[in-house]
């Protein structure tokens, strides 16, 4: 069975810009969380989606989003960027919330 | 506010040793906790997951122990080897549906195994 994918994997941008972070699930797997991993912060949670809606949000600013698609995909944007936004972001997908979570590669995220 | 603490931060150990790594979480009222190992620049790997109800878990060389109501979690590691060498996380997750499946981590412990 194919593990968690995340495209891409590395990313560079300037200061302003948006981004889009794609994640795909484990095949089955329903719900899908992000988080942000930085020297300084260490893994911190973004916000988590089950069945397409967002069931849980971390301490983040409203430049923070995500969507899940009805296959369970799901995106995390983030709008005009800051040079503290970089960093290593994550996605985990579980069959349901409270069940063993399995991390993709990340998306190193370098804004400039 | 679930705060998790892992001690110690870093450990250098020579190959064949075996060795504990600490983690401890102020709330008690988990639903379950789990071990990562996370290599240079890479994702996490799921090494072991124990639910609130359970004392321990095992897969290969190693064992995990929960003392649910002192707030503390060990991950044992046998006759440790080079290939051991990553940080190490621990993540608790909350009881209750508002917990969802957000995960509160560790700052990790960084072993190296020294050949």
């Amino acid at each position: 069975k194919a593990g968690v994918t995340q495209t891409p994997r590395y990313l560079i941008k300037t200061r302003g810009q948006q981004v889009t972070l794609s994640c795909s699930p484990i095949s089955g797997h329903r719900s899908v969380s992000w988080y942000q991993q930085t020297p300084g912060q260490g893994l911190q949670f973004l916000f988590e989606y089950f069945s397409e809606t967002q069931r849980n949000k971390g301490n983040f600013p409203g430049r923070f989003s995500g969507r899940q698609f009805s296959n369970s995909r799901s995106e995390m944007n983030v709008s005009t960027l800051e040079l503290g936004d970089s960093a290593l972001y994550l996605c985990a997908s579980s069959l349901v919330g409270f069940s063993e979570q399995y991390f993709g590669p990340g998306t190193r995220l370098t804004v400039t | 506010k679930q705060e998790v603490t892992q001690i110690p931060a870093a450990l250098s150990v020579p190959e064949g040793e075996n060795l504990v790594l600490n983690c401890s979480f102020t709330d008690s009222a988990i639903y379950n906790l789990q071990w990562f190992r996370q290599d240079p620049g890479k994702g996490l790997t799921s090494l072991l997951l124990i639910q609130s109800s359970q004392r321990e878990q095992t897969s290969g060389r190693l064992n995990a122990s929960l003392d649910k109501s002192s707030g503390r979690s060990t991950l044992y590691i046998a006759a440790s080897q080079p290939g051991d060498s990553a940080t190490y996380l621990c993540a608790v997750r909350g009881e209750g549906e508002t917990s969802g499946s957000r995960l509160t981590f560790g700052e990790g412990t960084q072993l190296t195994v020294n050949p």
